[in-house]
């Protein structure tokens, strides 16, 4: 079963508004995760890394004032996309690495589809 | 040059075909390997991973990793129309680390 859950799966808003997208870690704590961007036919690209504890580091060109990053717990980030415009329509997904688990690659969730109307 | 690098395809072939799907990378801090599939609308899934250079087989799958040349591949064998979809290349230097993805290859099996 999933062990990362992102909710909502898909969203529609409108332009200006605020949303958030919540990640969990269902049966681990996770102290980093990370958040990705993908576009249509496009790959997935590294927003920002979610640090327990401390700020979230960009990646470049990136607005952190726009996308505003929380990591309030050791199972849960949140990305806050505010005054969403319709470029900012996107499928958001968040990974999650488990640490007790050694050389295991990390999982993700299944994403959240964003459209700004 | 980026990262990673990765033919986007289109690539279509008949059903039971061998398929084979490659990227090639710059960076030699990469240790882990991983391929993706991804369906239209849904989040990746994991199908392969390899930690270092080698090979791994899963059923019709089978991943390579050389190093020394920083090129990776993923054959599928006796290839279905269920394999229809889009395969990413990814990577990370750490299990704990950002991972880097190529730019997917959309494949095609036809009936």
């Amino acid at each position: 079963g999933a062990v990362v859950s992102q909710h909502p799966s898909w969203v529609i808003c409108k332009s200006g508004t605020s949303v958030k997208i919540e990640c969990r870690s269902l049966d681990f704590q996770a102290t980093t995760m990370f958040w990705y961007r993908q576009f249509p036919k496009q790959s997935l690209m590294l927003m920002a890394t979610s640090n327990e504890g401390s700020k979230a580091t960009y990646e470049q060109g990136v607005e952190k004032d726009k996308f505003l990053i929380n990591h309030a717990s050791l199972t849960l980030s949140t990305l806050t996309v505010t005054s969403a415009h319709p470029e900012d329509s996107s499928f958001y997904i968040c990974s999650a690495p488990r640490p007790d688990r050694g050389n295991q690659p990390q999982h993700f969730g299944d994403g959240t589809r964003l459209s700004i109307l | 040059q980026k990262e990673v690098e990765q033919d986007p395809g289109p690539l279509s072939v008949p059903e039971g075909a061998i398929v084979s799907l490659n990227c090639t990378y710059s960076n030699s801090a990469f240790q882990y390997f991983m391929w993706y599939r991804q369906y239209s609308r849904k989040g990746p899934e994991l199908l392969m991973y390899t930690y270092s250079s080698g090979n791994k087989e899963d059923g019709r799958f089978t991943a390579q990793v050389d190093k020394s040349s920083k090129y990776i591949s993923l054959f599928i064998r006796d290839s279905q129309p269920s394999d229809s979809a889009t395969y990413l290349c990814a990577m990370s230097a750490a299990s704990y680390d950002k991972v880097i993805f190529g730019p997917g290859t959309s494949l095609s099996v036809i009936p």
